[in-house]
């Protein structure tokens, strides 16, 4: 089935530690996001990519990289992680990214930062 | 700054019709989307209104007037399955999308 796969599914992380979570997806599609979502507030952009082999930050980038090696992954890293990154991730990808095309996302990775 | 309204939450009854309405004030306006969240799960795609007007795709209905930066989003028929939160999204002038809270969206027998 096409879509986006995320893994883990759930992480509880000691806080300190680096993490990598993952993102595929199989549509060939051009841009991918990352986004967390915290109770209480809208979706809110960390990552995306335009393109592989280009990145850019969104609104809440602080404490994450990205990277777009190919079309297909986009991995997000936490390198050294905090307690207020508790939240959960949402990977998304979308045809292209001119605003126009929907976003279809993946399932979510819940992370704890104890 | 960019802003996306929407009531926190709403209930309604099955078998009725609801309304969820978002104002937005963003930097430029180039499309709105509507997507539905269920509980623990992923947005799934609804309505994308890009012209004044309104879109009907089966119990769901998207209107759109750009001059007033207003939209809502109408479900028919109400069921059970139909409680979820309802996100509202707008493209800026910057072809980013700028994303509201959600309306969660209670339905009662």
């Amino acid at each position: 089935i096409a879509g986006i796969t995320q893994a883990p599914t759930s992480q509880i992380l000691a806080a300190g530690r680096r993490m990598t979570l993952r993102c595929t997806q199989d549509m060939r599609h051009n841009a991918m996001y990352w986004y967390r979502q915290d109770l209480g507030l809208g979706l809110r952009l960390i990552h995306y990519s335009n393109t592989a082999g280009t990145t850019g930050k969104g609104e809440v980038p602080d404490g994450y990289s990205v990277s777009r090696a190919n079309t297909d992954d986009f991995p997000l890293t936490l390198a050294s992680a905090v307690p207020s990154q508790t939240s959960v991730y949402f990977c998304a990808s979308s045809e292209s990214a001119d605003g126009a095309m929907s976003y279809t996302f993946g399932s979510g990775t819940r992370l704890t930062v104890v | 700054g960019q802003n996306i309204d929407q009531p926190t939450e709403m209930t309604a009854t099955e078998g009725a019709i609801v309304q969820i309405n978002c104002t937005y004030q963003t930097s430029g306006f180039n499309g709105l989307f509507w997507y539905q969240q269920h509980a623990g799960e992923a947005p799934t795609f609804l309505s994308y209104n890009v012209l004044d007007g309104l879109e009907e795709k089966g119990r769901f209905s998207s209107f759109l007037s750009r001059s007033k930066g207003y939209s809502y989003l109408l479900l028919k028929e109400l069921q059970m399955k139909d409680s979820a939160s309802y996100l509202c999204a707008v493209t800026d002038s910057n072809y980013q999308l700028i994303w509201g809270a959600g309306t969660k969206l209670i339905i009662k027998p």
